[in-house]
């Protein structure tokens, strides 16, 4: 089993679903991260989340909603988002935040449509 | 606004060369370096971090770290084609400790 799991791998949404990510880390850490990837651009930190209160909310739009229940899981829920949201959405954890390594799941390739 | 530079390439370099891709930062205080490994649809994967300045050898990999120039290097030896991928430099932010990402560097080894 990996260390960060993300759900769904591939997910293709109309502007007015809504859909979560779902991510999962069996490494034990304290620290868990979303990113968003575009072409062409950095990694674009979203929130992170240490033990399971959330420490950074880097100005995304309220389109975008996360909530960590407990220190191993990670959703991102999605609500009207637009096209210009279609992107890979990463996950990540670290043992605490910074510092030490992080390590990404899978990813999610999320096109709206 | 803290940064993180690097060339977006291609890099290619022929199989069996040793191929060198860089990196500058600009938040003088930053304390760990790391370099991921991402091919095409994938997700980051770690291959070295580095906390202190010199030199770091893992397998293939050496990572390099100059504090003073707010530098830091990776250099792969005997490149295989299966290491073109694209290399995020990543830092930590001395402020917040959160990580800040370049936008990569694309390496092309030819077979």
């Amino acid at each position: 089993e990996t260390g960060v799991t993300q759900t769904p791998r591939h997910l293709v949404m109309g502007m007015t679903n809504k859909k979560s990510l779902k991510c999962e880390q069996h490494l034990g850490h304290n620290a868990m991260y979303w990113y968003k990837q575009s072409a062409k651009k950095p990694l674009e930190l979203m929130f992170v989340y240490s033990l399971e209160e959330r420490v950074e909310n880097n100005s995304v739009p309220s389109r975008f909603s996360p909530e960590c229940p407990n220190s191993s899981h990670l959703f991102l829920h999605l609500h009207t988002l637009q096209p210009e949201d279609s992107a890979l959405y990463l996950c990540a954890s670290s043992q605490d935040v910074g510092g030490r390594e992080a390590f990404f799941g899978q990813g999610t390739r999320l096109t709206v449509v | 606004q803290k940064e993180v530079e690097q060339n977006s390439g291609p890099l290619s370099v022929p199989e069996g060369a040793i191929a060198s891709l860089n990196c500058t930062y600009s938040d003088r205080g930053s304390q760990s370096f790391f370099w991921y490994r991402q091919y095409s649809g994938k997700s980051p994967e770690l291959i070295m971090s580095i906390y202190s300045n010199g030199d770091k050898e893992d397998g293939r990999f050496t990572a390099q770290l100059n504090k003073a120039s707010q530098y830091v290097s990776l250099l792969i030896r005997d490149s295989q084609p299966s290491d073109s991928a694209t290399y995020l430099c990543a830092v930590t932010d001395s402020g917040t400790y959160k990580y800040i990402f370049g936008t990569g560097t694309r390496l092309k080894v030819l077979a």
